[in-house]
């Protein structure tokens, strides 16, 4: 079975600085995609960014970017000039290549996001 | 385009009590999923319909918890009787398919569940 494990329960940053998040993840496929979640107080989780792990190149939308290290099975979040609204609960996710009923997300335990004004 | 709709938002009950949870997916998704998130953790598949079909319902305790999808669209998840441990937020997220760049999961705002 995959896991994921976000090892920083709590991060804090100030505003305008850059932070990055950090997660593993621990598989035997080779097809397979990786998510980042944000979920703020309100608890709807929003998709922040998506990577497929065929692609080699990494990730990006706008402020957030991620270091995909397909090897070493690492897949961090980076944020840039951290904005008071990026605070919340980042959860990592893993989903199967596999389409046949093994569809779902298996996420981490997650990092809690401060912004420092 | 609209999000998915999930009701209600908040829920109290007493154990050994029933209850049940709507959830509407955004509009021609094929896919949609269960989740319970439990404070402090993440999120864990409970049931995934592929139109109104069962694909993955392995982690759903079948002895109290039950869904249907009737004609492919709204979904409902139903406790009975609840348990302490059933207090969680309930998420339920779609997908326009299941494959072909089409997998993103979109989530709805979660029914948050108290059971004294």
């Amino acid at each position: 079975a995959q896991t994921v494990t976000q090892s920083q329960p709590e991060m804090s940053v100030q505003e305008a600085e850059t932070v990055t998040l950090s997660c593993t993840y621990d598989t035997s496929e080779s097809d397979y995609y990786l998510f980042w979640y944000k979920q703020p107080p309100s608890r709807q989780m929003i998709l922040v960014i998506r990577q497929e792990a065929y692609k080699q190149q990494n990730a990006t939308e706008n402020r957030f970017s991620v270091n995909f290290q397909k090897a070493a099975k690492s897949f961090s979040l980076k944020i840039s000039d951290s904005q008071l609204g990026d605070a919340a609960m980042y959860f990592c996710a893993y989903r199967s290549g596999d389409n046949f009923g093994n569809e779902k997300l298996t996420f981490g335990t997650g990092t809690r996001l401060t912004i420092i004004p | 385009e609209a999000g998915v709709a999930q009701s209600p938002r908040y829920k109290i009950i007493e154990k050994r009590q029933s209850v049940a949870f709507w959830c509407n997916p955004i509009s021609g998704h094929a896919t949609l999923y269960w989740y319970q998130q439990i404070l402090g953790q993440g999120p864990k598949l409970l049931i995934q319909f592929q139109n109104n079909g069962v694909v993955d319902d392995s982690q759903l305790p079948k002895d109290r918890f039950s869904a249907e999808r009737l004609k492919g669209v709204d979904s409902t998840l139903k406790i009975q009787p609840a348990k302490l441990e059933d207090s969680a937020v309930y998420l339920c997220a779609s997908s326009l398919a299941s494959s072909g760049n089409q997998e993103t999961q979109y989530f709805g705002p979660g029914t948050r569940l108290l059971v004294l």
